[in-house]
């Protein structure tokens, strides 16, 4: 089976640390993808990856980073957080192609006081 | 670009009752049509894909959903729900190459 870890179920920073959020899939997927998830709002894309070292902004990149220096990693970087960025942060994986469904991790919700 | 519509936020039903969850989407190019569950405190997954051929797919635990391309809709539907389920059911259209457009999500509550 396909597998997505992220490296917290539940996190709790405080207004201005810089936050990393870890994502590792064990399937050779060439695509990856960071959302955050909010209530009455569905998944909404950050950022995604096709490839190592590759990039692009999603929906809602605005104080948002990301860094895939591996294949299997993908990270998303709150450079100073804040608390509207108080959230369930996904992240998803893919093979190559359009007709492929995503695999998602388990979530880190983040509190930010 | 594609955009997503579930058109119902909230569906509550008794167990054994049909159900019907609602989706239509929009798009310029061909997509491709996904149900993703998301149980309590867990990730989303995929429940079923419509690619191509027969617009109506099933899922192994008994939901169906028909694709309807003059109306753009993948509504979700299964003939008599359980408890288990209780949980998010989120519609997606996939366009470009793995990248794909959520909808708000329904939340669908099975009650005894």
């Amino acid at each position: 089976d396909v597998k997505v870890t992220q490296s917290s179920r539940y996190l709790v920073k405080r207004t201005g640390e810089k936050v990393f959020l870890e994502c590792v899939q064990d399937m050779d997927h060439e695509n990856m993808f960071w959302y955050r998830q909010d209530p009455g709002l569905g998944l909404r894309l950050i950022y995604f990856s096709y490839d190592v070292k590759m990039k692009e902004k999603g929906d809602i990149p605005e104080g948002y980073s990301v860094s895939r220096e591996k294949k299997e990693r993908f990270s998303l970087i709150l450079e100073s957080a804040s608390t509207n960025q108080t959230s369930m942060y996904l992240c998803a994986s893919t093979t190559g192609g359009p007709y492929n469904e995503q695999f998602f991790g388990p979530g880190t919700r983040l509190t930010v006081l | 670009a594609q955009s997503v519509t579930q058109l119902d936020s909230q569906v509550p039903v008794f167990e054994e009752a049909p159900v019907e969850l609602r989706c239509n989407y929009s798009s310029s190019v061909s997509v491709y049509l996904f149900w993703y569950v998301q149980y309590p405190n867990q990730g989303l997954q995929l429940l079923l894909k419509y690619l191509s051929g027969s617009t109506l797919v099933e899922s192994i635990n008994g939901f169906e959903a028909e694709f309807n391309k003059s109306q753009t809709s993948f509504h979700l539907r299964k003939p008599s729900v359980h408890i288990s389920d209780t949980a998010e059911y989120f519609c997606a259209v996939m366009a470009n190459a793995g990248k794909s457009t959520f909808g708000d999500g329904t939340t669908l509550t099975v009650k005894p």
